[in-house]
């Protein structure tokens, strides 16, 4: 079974700080992917990364693909209140994504 | 903007009775889902649909689960007979293929409440 942990669960921080939360296992992806899910709603997708090394940018939001294809990481730069919300990792297959628990990101005006 | 759809958003049901969940995918997708995610826990693959059939299920899709695509635009997911634990969001989901890049379209979700 492919497992997905990110880190870290929780993260609380102020206006205009930066961050990073990461997503490792031990089991290498072919694709993976984050995603970005407001309370009651269903996740949206924000990126998919599938080269090992990749680097994507979006706006203010820059997704990383580990080398060997088993990690990746977010970083957002000047994060905002608007940032707030869980954001999930997860890595596919052609029929199925698993998914890891989420950072639970908290943006402080 | 094409979204999948889902009704009801809120289902109460009693435990032991039977639930069907609607889901109508976006239109030239061919790929279909669902996941479900327990309060407070990650999001989870239930089972993918393709071409009429089911590819892959987890091993939540017990005797129990059942999806079906009864005409051309509905997706639906029925539990025969549902038990406290399955109690969740229920998520559809829709691809057009399945290439590394593609997205897959979630929907809002139905909150199942087994009481």
């Amino acid at each position: 079974t492919q497992l997905l942990e990110q880190s870290p669960q929780f993260l609380s921080i102020q206006e205009g700080e930066n961050l990073t939360v990461y997503c490792n296992s031990s089991s290498v992806f072919s694709s993976l992917q984050w995603y970005r899910q407001e309370p009651g709603e269903g996740p949206v997708l924000l990126v998919t990364v599938v080269t090992g090394g990749e680097v994507k940018k979006l706006k203010r939001l820059t997704f990383q693909f580990g080398d060997a294809r088993k990690d990746s990481s977010l970083h957002i730069t000047a994060a905002q209140p608007g940032d707030t919300g869980l954001y999930l990792c997860a890595g596919g297959s052609n029929y199925k994504l698993t998914f890891g628990k989420g950072t639970l990101l908290t943006v402080n005006p | 903007e094409p979204e999948v759809t889902q009704t009801p958003s809120h289902q109460v049901t009693q435990m032991g009775q039977e639930v069907i969940l609607r889901c109508v995918p976006i239109s030239n997708h061919l790929y279909f889902y669902w996941y479900r995610q327990i309060l407070g826990q990650k999001v989870e693959f239930l089972v993918s649909f393709y071409n009429n059939e089911i590819s892959e299920k987890s091993e939540i899709f017990d005797d129990q689960f059942s999806v079906e695509r009864p005409d051309g635009s509905n997706f639906t997911l029925k539990i025969r007979s549902t038990k406290l634990e399955d109690s969740a969001m229920y998520f559809c989901a829709s691809r057009i293929d399945t290439g590394p890049n593609t997205e897959a379209f979630f929907g809002q979700g139905t909150r199942l409440t087994v009481v």
